[in-house]
């Protein structure tokens, strides 16, 4: 069956703009995790789902950093006034529920704000 | 709070060689363990999990226990093979309510033929 995908692959923009990086996870899957992996870093934790609600919002870096998912499936990753130092692969994960052992990646969207 | 830390790399071994590639771990409760691996140009796939002290987690000849007392789960292989050049992640989820995965930093391990 199909996996988690993720728009665009790749997003190069200007320092000051706006981003919204898109995730489509497995059917069926009622959980959803975004992460940031920086350069020679292993994945940071941003924000999870559960169904429609952000569960944990707690790795958000800044108010900048916002996330939906309105339907309980597709999620949206939304970065206001980008910043060099946003620049990152952003990985999406889902899993059938929160606290199921396995969470199944997407190839992520690498981001570049020049 | 949560956090794993692994073997520094680069590793470089010959075919066939034996591989370790330490990972030690702090959590509160009873925290999950994982490896994940990342093939050159593809995304993240689980290697081996374990929910449980003294569990064994194995897959593709690669084994890892869980172990509470020394708080550790190193990835092991007996002869690794030139396909098994990736990045491997060890990583814990739970342990206090938590669901999402902490990660380390990596460590590239690359077999020469």
């Amino acid at each position: 069956g199909a996996g988690v995908s993720q728009t665009p692959s790749n997003k190069v923009t200007e320092k000051g703009k706006y981003v919204e990086l898109r995730c489509d996870p497995i059917s069926g899957h009622t959980a959803l995790y975004w992460y940031r992996q920086s350069l020679g870093q292993g994945p940071e934790f941003l924000i999870y789902f559960q169904g429609t609600g952000a569960a944990d919002d707690s790795g958000l870096p800044n108010d900048r950093f916002f996330a939906v998912r309105p339907e309980g499936s597709v999620s949206t990753l939304k970065i206001q006034r980008t910043e060099r130092g946003d620049s990152a692969v952003y990985l999406c994960a889902s899993s059938l529920f929160a606290g199921a052992n396995e969470q199944y990646f997407g190839p992520g969207t690498r981001l570049t704000v020049t | 709070g949560n956090s794993v830390t692994q073997m520094e790399g680069p590793v470089t071994l010959s075919e066939e060689a034996f591989l370790t590639i330490n990972c030690t771990y702090t959590a509160t409760g009873y925290p999950s363990l994982f490896w994940y691996v990342q093939y050159p140009g593809e995304g993240l796939q689980l290697l081996l999990k374990a929910t449980k002290a003294d569990d064994k987690g194995s897959n593709k000849g690669f084994e890892a226990t869980y172990r509470k007392e020394t708080t550790s789960f190193h990835l092991e292989k007996g002869s690794v093979q030139v396909s098994d050049s990736a990045v491997y992640f060890c990583a814990l989820s739970g342990g206090a309510g938590s669901y999402q995965l902490t990660f380390g930093k990596g460590t590239k391990l690359s077999v020469i033929p």
